[in-house]
């Protein structure tokens, strides 16, 4: 059992450019998450997908947009990286609340 | 404005001693809290629960106290052993999403 993988790991990106990161789970689990986490700052929600088809916003979704196409996969598009969006980018998803998250491995993100 | 606090940055605790992570909350309406442990390079881990019809929870050197009218918990870890340095979060349960603290490091000090 994989549990939610994140592609990429790391990532070095100039200010302007776009990416993709893939959030991919295998526990059949209908709610989906994207945080950040920065120093001091905890993690943050940015999107979240409560099933398949949908989407809504988190507590820091400007600069960010998301699609839930198919259940098992939660994508995170930066149009415009901006040095803002370094962080670490972790996905999170659970079947229910009352179950807590499982947490993918993070992604490691730079922006130039 | 930070529904979930954590106002200690970092611990630091002698192997063998008791760590105490705090944990502050401004909504009355949670009734369902987590504890989430994190190693450098890795996702946070479940770590242990409370319900808010509970005061108290244990899982072997693991116990979580709430107390509701303080909306206040914290985490003891007793005996603290070095492979219990990490980063805690805790987390309360809002709609459809968790809310999360901004962390507590704790270092035991062998």
């Amino acid at each position: 059992n994989a549990g939610v993988t994140q592609t990429p790991k790391f990532r070095v990106l100039k200010t302007g450019q776009s990416m993709t990161l893939l959030c991919a789970q295998d526990m059949n689990h209908e709610y989906m998450y994207w945080y950040r986490q920065d120093p001091g700052m905890g993690l943050r929600l940015i999107h979240y997908s409560v099933g398949e088809g949908t989407t809504a916003k988190g507590e820091v979704p400007d600069g960010y947009n998301v699609s839930r196409l198919k259940k098992q996969n939660f994508l995170l598009g930066l149009e415009s990286a901006a040095p803002s969006q370094t962080s670490v980018y972790f996905c999170a998803s659970t079947e229910g609340l009352d179950y807590g998250y499982t947490f993918g491995s993070g992604t490691r993100l730079t922006v130039v | 404005d930070q529904q979930v606090k954590q106002n200690s940055p970092s611990l630091s605790v002698q192997e063998g001693r008791i760590s105490i992570l705090n944990c502050d909350y401004t909504n009355s309406m949670f009734d369902y809290f987590l504890w989430y442990k994190k190693y450098p390079a890795e996702g946070p881990t479940f770590l242990i629960s409370i319900s808010s019809i509970k005061d108290k929870n244990e899982d072997g050197r693991f116990t979580v106290f709430l107390n509701k009218s303080a909306k206040h918990l914290s985490l003891h870890i007793v005996p603290s052993q070095p492979g219990d340095s990490a980063v805690y979060f805790c987390a309360a349960k809002g709609t459809y999403k968790y809310i999360f603290g901004t962390g507590t490091r704790l270092k035991v000090l062998a």
